[in-house]
């Protein structure tokens, strides 16, 4: 079956401009999860959802930062009014469930680039 | 307090020759899940090995295997016979139960350079 996609694949915009970036995950996984990597960095937890729970937003850096999932299927991660630290890889992943085994599928990521 | 630590950011090991990358973390919880990932140049995360707070054995993967010492709170990833195409980026993940929500936090990550 399919992996999980993001989209779009690399994104350049301007500073001060919103970037809506996509996530798909695996179909039938209830857990869905967003990173960023800034280059040579390690993974920076953003927010989480699983299933119906209300989600945590604990990782999001600012209120510029939101996200979205509709039901088990589609993420959306919105910035609005980007800065150009805000230029990184966005990852997202999708995990069967939040149980503490279950490891996590990436997709391929979005590369944020704000001039 | 920093969650997940990899003190080492880079690391040279000698083709079929053993490594070890150093994790260590910090929770309160008793139930908690270990994770290692690794992440070639292209980009992609793959997982690699997982290990249960509970689980009494050390958990093994083809050539990965994890060096859990709970009492530590350490869970260093050994690859043994290395090759080449495991240079790559590895971070070390955590998942916390009830105290953390269930997330995965990862380390900041450990490049390691395989040597012909």
């Amino acid at each position: 079956g399919a992996g999980v996609s993001q989209s779009p694949s690399n994104k350049v915009t301007e500073k001060g401009k919103d970037v809506e970036l996509r996530c798909d995950p695996i179909s039938g996984h209830t857990a869905l999860y967003w990173y960023r990597q800034r280059l040579g960095q390690g993974l920076e937890f953003l927010i989480y959802f699983q299933g119906n729970s209300a989600p945590d937003k604990s990782g999001l850096p600012s209120d510029r930062f939101s996200a979205e999932r509709t039901g088990e299927s589609v993420s959306t991660l919105t910035i609005q009014r980007t800065q150009q630290e805000d230029s990184a890889v966005y990852l997202c992943a999708s995990s069967s469930s939040g149980l503490l085994y279950n490891e996590q599928f990436f997709g391929p990521g979005t590369r944020l680039t704000v001039l | 307090a920093q969650k997940i630590t990899q003190t080492q950011p880079g690391m040279f090991v000698q083709e079929k020759e053993a490594v070890t990358l150093d994790c260590t973390y910090d929770t309160s919880d008793q139930s908690y899940g270990l994770f290692w990932y690794k992440q070639p140049s292209s980009g992609e995360m793959i997982f690699l090995i997982y290990q249960g707070s509970y689980d009494e054995q050390n958990a093994t993967e083809g050539r990965y295997s994890l060096n859990f010492q709970k009492a530590r709170k350490s869970a260093n990833l050994v690859i043994s016979a290395s090759q080449l195409g495991d240079s790559a980026m590895y971070f070390c993940a955590m998942r916390e139960g009830l105290t953390g929500g269930f997330k995965t936090i990862f380390g900041a990550g450990t490049r390691l350079f395989v040597k012909a």
